[in-house]
């Protein structure tokens, strides 16, 4: 079993590109969440989803758009990157005793 | 005011010591309180959770939770250089849903020194 698996682990943007940052836990969960994290900020939600076929936004959800394509995979996707959004992106689905991370993806957006 | 706030780090403390983690939170309607650890480079991952009023033990570890004074603590008996992390307090509130919403703090970093 993989948990949650998140890719890419690293990436490099320039300012105004897009792309979209992919998760998928095979844990059967309905619950799956985006966070960002920055240094001293602890980690901060983007956007979650309850279950497939709805999302909602969370504390910083300007510049995101996500999907969630089926139970298991849920995408976060940046139309035009910025470098405020350089930062360390985790994936999440909830199980009963807490949330399960995946590795994280770094983004730079130079 | 955050809606959690742990007390400002870095903490550093002799190998063998007890560390002493300590959050706030603000919204009284939280169900569930967790603590994560976190080394660098890595995830976040579980070390405790606790839902009832009071101290739970899991081998060196201990969380409290007063929920009058909205406050969770995390010791760590017998410091190990491995303890060395950030330590991060997370307050889950299900906002009358089945799933709910789990907010961060912004985390204390932990030293352990020989």
């Amino acid at each position: 079993n993989a948990g949650v698996t998140q890719t890419p682990k690293f990436q490099v943007l320039k300012t105004g590109q897009s792309m979209t940052l992919q998760c998928a836990q095979d844990m059967n969960h309905n619950s799956m969440y985006w966070y960002r994290q920055d240094p001293g900020m602890g980690l901060r939600l983007i956007y979650y989803s309850a279950s497939e076929g709805t999302t909602d936004k969370g504390e910083v959800p300007n510049g995101y758009n996500v999907s969630r394509l089926n139970k298991r995979e849920f995408s976060l996707r940046l139309e035009s990157a910025a470098p405020s959004q350089t930062s360390v992106y985790f994936c999440a689905s909830k199980q009963s005793g807490g949330y399960t991370f995946g590795s994280g993806t770094r983004l730079t957006v130079v | 005011q955050k809606e959690v706030e742990q007390n400002s780090g870095p903490l550093s403390v002799p190998e063998g010591a007890i560390a002493s983690l300590n959050c706030t939170y603000s919204d009284r309607g939280s169900q569930s309180f967790f603590w994560y650890r976190q080394y660098s480079g890595k995830s976040p991952e579980l070390i405790m959770f606790i839902y009832s009023n009071g101290d739970k033990e899991d081998g060196r570890f201990t969380a409290q939770l007063n929920r009058a004074s909205q406050y969770i603590s995390l010791l760590i008996r017998d410091s190990k250089l491995s303890d060395s992390a950030t330590y991060l307090c997370a307050v889950h509130n299900a906002g009358g849903t089945s799933y709910g919403k789990l907010t961060f703090g912004q985390g204390t970093i932990l030293t352990v020194h020989p």
